[in-house]
């Protein structure tokens, strides 16, 4: 089975700081891989897939990049509404979606 | 507009059996497999299963296989997960979304259903 790992696992950046947060996959998904956020309590929030295409509504300041094993998620300059926790998912329509550990955004 | 509406908390028995329902509305069941997906307190996001409504094709995670059915009823729009001789590992939330294989993302949510486990 495919394992996903993120890094790093918590973070602590200031508003206006960029961030990058870089997911691993042990082979090969291509560019089938999607970024989440997650903030207590709520659902999680779709905000990017296949990689690099920003979801409705995103603000474009959210932005994907990579393929193959490879993949981080920036955001350009942290708001203070981007504390939460961000999650990858590698995508298969017939196989199990696995989830990244997770990294935890704080503003300092 | 697709909406996912979930059933309400559950508190139930260790080796009992829990029913969780997902109704659906802006024609995702009709559109799109649905995931499930759960998040024990602090913890971070696993996959369960998926289904994929009309041909009722369930596929689960290994470690859910035998203890887990998921089901569909389409003249209700409604997904449901059953789990079986629950523990308290198992106390967690889980959350429904739909499964968009254009996209390759779980685009829409549930808003979470919490099952306690507790003797």
């Amino acid at each position: 089975d495919i394992q996903m790992t993120q890094s790093p696992s918590t973070l602590s950046a200031s508003v206006g700081d960029r961030v990058t947060i870089t997911c691993r996959a042990t082979e090969s998904i291509s560019r089938w891989l999607a970024w989440f956020q997650q903030k207590p309590g709520i659902a999680p929030k779709l905000l990017i897939y296949k990689a690099s295409t920003l979801e409705s509504g995103v603000p474009l300041r959210f932005s994907g990049s990579g393929s193959g094993t490879e993949f981080t998620l920036t955001i350009s300059s942290l708001q203070p509404d981007d504390a939460a926790t961000y999650y990858c998912q590698q995508y298969n329509s017939y196989a199990p979606k696995r989830f990244g550990q997770g990294t935890k955004v704080e503003i300092k | 507009q697709v909406q996912l509406v979930q059933s309400g908390a559950e508190v139930q028995k260790p080796g009992s059996s829990v029913k969780v329902s997902c109704k659906t509305s802006g024609g995702a069941l009709t559109t799109h497999p649905i995931s499930w997906v759960r998040q024990a307190p602090g913890q971070g996001l696993e996959w369960v299963g998926g289904i994929i409504p009309i041909f009722g094709t369930p596929k689960y995670a290994q470690k859910f296989q035998g203890r887990v059915t998921l089901t569909t009823d389409e003249s209700t729009s409604t997904a449901y997960m059953e789990i079986s001789s629950l523990t308290s590992d198992d106390t967690a939330v889980y959350y429904c979304a739909t499964d968009n294989p254009v996209k390759g993302a779980l685009d829409y949510w549930g808003q979470g259903t919490l099952v306690t486990v507790s003797s």
